[in-house]
């Protein structure tokens, strides 16, 4: 199975700061690559898929980019309901997910 | 409104059985593959099987095959996860999800909220 790591697993910010997280695979996925935000006791959220494409009602403030093994999803301004986990996902063959980033203040 | 709602769960001995529903609304239900996808506490996503939208082709995570099988019903726009052979590490929170492919979006873009699964002495 394909291995999806992100980094870093946690990571402090406040508000209005950008904030960058990190999903490697361990061979090529292309673009089947999506991100999810789950917050406590949720389900997740899809926010972008096939690497760069937002979901419908995600705010623009969500962005990804990536190919290959390479990816990250960014949050241009970080804001107070944005406080999560976030998951990134490989469609390419077996389905993996990463460990998780947690943003916290 | 399109929703996914999750059944069944519950606490069971090791080795017993349960089965999970998962009930669809506000969509075409045989137009979408399913997936189950669980969540053990404290820890991240695992996906666990998928079940084309025909119902006609499944897979299983290994961590389940062969203890596991997804089904669904399209005439009762119903998911299902058959769990035999419990073990302790299956205690989860059993999502089922949403491919939505026939959108073009090859990701899980509608999720149900979840059922509780307690495997336990």
């Amino acid at each position: 199975d394909i291995q999806m790591t992100q980094s870093p697993s946690s990571l402090s910010a406040s508000v209005g700061d950008r904030v960058t997280i990190t999903c490697r695979a361990s061979q090529t996925i292309t673009n089947y690559l999506n991100w999810y935000q789950q917050k406590p006791g949720k389900a997740p959220k899809l926010l972008i898929f096939a690497a760069s494409s937002l979901h419908s009602g995600v705010p623009s403030r969500f962005s990804g980019s990536g190919s290959g093994t390479h990816f990250t999803l960014t949050i241009s301004s970080l804001q107070p309901e944005d406080f999560a986990t976030y998951y990134c996902q490989q469609t390419y063959t077996t389905l993996t997910f990463g460990g998780g980033t947690k943003v916290e203040f | 409104q399109v929703q996914l709602v999750e059944s069944g769960g519950g606490v069971v001995q090791p080795g017993r059985s349960l089965r999970l529903s998962c009930a669809a609304s506000g969509f075409t239900f045989d137009y979408f593959p399913l997936h189950w996808v669980r969540q053990a506490p404290g820890k991240g996503l695992e996906w666990v099987a998928l079940i084309s939208s025909e119902g006609n082709n499944e897979y299983h995570a290994d961590s389940v095959k062969g203890r596991f099988t997804i089904s669904r019903d399209n005439s009762k726009n119903t998911l299902y996860l058959q769990m035999n052979s419990l073990r302790p590490e299956d205690t989860a929170v059993y999502y089922c999800a949403r491919e939505g492919a026939r959108l073009g979006i090859d990701a899980f873009d509608i999720w149900g909220q979840g059922t509780m699964v307690t495997v336990a002495s």
